[in-house]
């Protein structure tokens, strides 16, 4: 079965500190990658997502992540974190990329962002 | 465009009893899935519904059971309630496979 792995449980910033929140999954074939955000108090919200084409997504928030085919890897990033960043983290992928929705998740990370 | 609805928000029910949860998918979205959230096992994948059929299925046991309505509005049923069966349930629409679109959750308690 396909597992997701999410290495940093918790990641403490400082404002306008770079982030990099790693994403690892196994399954050797086509798969589509999600990112999700939980707010505090708030419902899952999608990042940003990859299906193909420029390894290299753009999200909202200035999120981005970059798929890498040849390490199982789809990294988030944002270079600058705001104190409203805080929140939980979580990457997804499915397996079902002819259809339908399946999405193993990883453990997620936790974000706190320190003014 | 309003989002995923669900209710209740929360419950507490007591062992051995049932349950039914329900889900508003975003209008247009014809496949809901449907995902349980616990501390200890993060979150797993229970089922998803395409156009009143169940399309995929998680490993939870049978008591574990859902349908889809029509105009894609979802219900969850889960028989004969357990401790463990405790958690945060988080319904999910999506056009087909582009990204779903979460539900705020049920939060369900058994005591």
């Amino acid at each position: 079965a396909q597992s997701v792995s999410q290495h940093n449980h918790h990641v403490i910033l400082s404002e306008a500190a770079s982030l990099e929140l790693g994403c690892n999954y196994s399954y050797g074939g086509t798969v589509n990658l999600f990112w999700y955000v939980q707010y505090p108090g708030q419902h899952l919200q999608l990042l940003l997502k990859y299906f193909s084409g420029d390894p290299l997504v753009k999200g909202i928030k200035g999120f981005e992540a970059e798929f890498i085919k040849s390490k199982f890897s789809f990294n988030l990033r944002k270079p600058s974190v705001q104190w409203s960043d805080t929140a939980e983290y979580f990457c997804a992928v499915n397996i079902l990329t002819g259809g339908g929705n399946k999405l193993t998740f990883g453990t997620g990370t936790q974000l706190k962002v320190e003014l | 465009k309003a989002g995923v609805t669900q209710t209740p928000r929360y419950l507490i029910k007591t062992r051995g009893q049932q349950v039914t949860l329900s889900c508003s998918p975003i209008s247009g979205h014809r496949s809901v899935s449907w995902y349980q959230q616990t501390p200890g096992q993060g979150l797993q994948f229970l089922f998803e519904y395409f156009s009143e059929t169940q399309r995929n299925k998680g490993n939870f046991p049978g008591r574990f059971s859902g349908r889809q309505f029509s105009n894609s509005r979802s219900e969850m049923n889960v028989s004969t309630l357990e401790l463990g069966d405790s958690a945060l349930y988080l319904c999910a629409s999506s056009l087909d496979g582009d990204g779903a679109f979460f539900g705020q959750g049920t939060r369900l308690t058994v005591v």
